[in-house]
């Protein structure tokens, strides 16, 4: 699976959209990019995953560039409970797992 | 819908004990995980079932740790004999088969070797 570069912080105001981008460049025709995030103390929960259109559902909007190397996902009025660790993964279709890495830790600040 | 059930919630043990953690999946998922997560990366996946068969177990110290999955329902995890290393939040989930990546996790177990 192609690997993925996050910051490993960010901030966002509350009721700001928050921009959580995620870097893919060897990613390959077949990859899928998901997003999952972590709470503190809670498992991690699925967000949302696209292989190369933009995809939107009622937690966020995820952006894949044409050339398929970055994506974004968006909170669009984040809140303090989105204060969390995002995982941004690439898996390709025959994989049989998600490899997470070390993600983005997002505070939302009042 | 219930979510992933686990327990105990916190274990503390000795170096050399043995330990289990108990793991039920959402009703219906045929394939089960237990991730290790030390504090500060990401989850690692340790071994995975589909229904009462392991898929993967590639990255499972099976010196120490072993898993089964009866039934194909619930499952435990053991470890035998622990290590300090092995202080770690031991994380499941699910999945069905129609949706196989869109994982469900449990609130996971933190283990502390002392």
């Amino acid at each position: 699976d192609a690997k993925t570069t996050q910051p490993p912080s960010m901030d966002c105001a509350e009721g700001r959209a928050a921009n959580l981008p995620c870097n893919h460049s060897t990613i390959s025709g077949n990859e899928y990019v998901y997003w999952y995030r972590q709470i503190h103390s809670q498992g991690p929960q699925y967000i949302i995953h696209g292989l190369k259109n933009n995809e939107t559902n009622e937690m966020a909007s995820l952006i894949i560039t044409e050339d398929r190397k970055s994506s974004t996902l968006i909170l669009p009025h984040a809140t303090l409970r989105d204060t969390a660790v995002y995982y941004c993964i690439v898996r390709s279709g025959s994989a049989r797992q998600l490899t997470f890495g070390s993600g983005t830790q997002l505070t939302v600040l009042p | 819908e219930a979510g992933v059930a686990q327990s105990p919630r916190y274990k503390i043990i000795e170096k050399r004990q043995s330990v289990a953690f108990w793991c039920n999946p959402i009703s219906g998922h045929a394939t089960l995980y237990w991730y290790q997560q030390i504090l500060g990366q990401g989850p690692k996946l340790l071994i995975q079932f589909q229904n009462n068969g392991v898929v993967d177990d590639s990255q499972l110290p099976k010196d120490r740790f072993s898993a089964e999955r009866l039934k194909g329902v619930d499952s435990t995890l053991k470890i035998q004999p622990a290590k300090l290393e092995d202080s770690a939040v031991y994380l499941c989930a699910s999945s069905s088969t129609w949706t196989p990546y869109e994982q469900y996790f449990g609130p996971g177990t933190r283990l502390t070797v002392t």
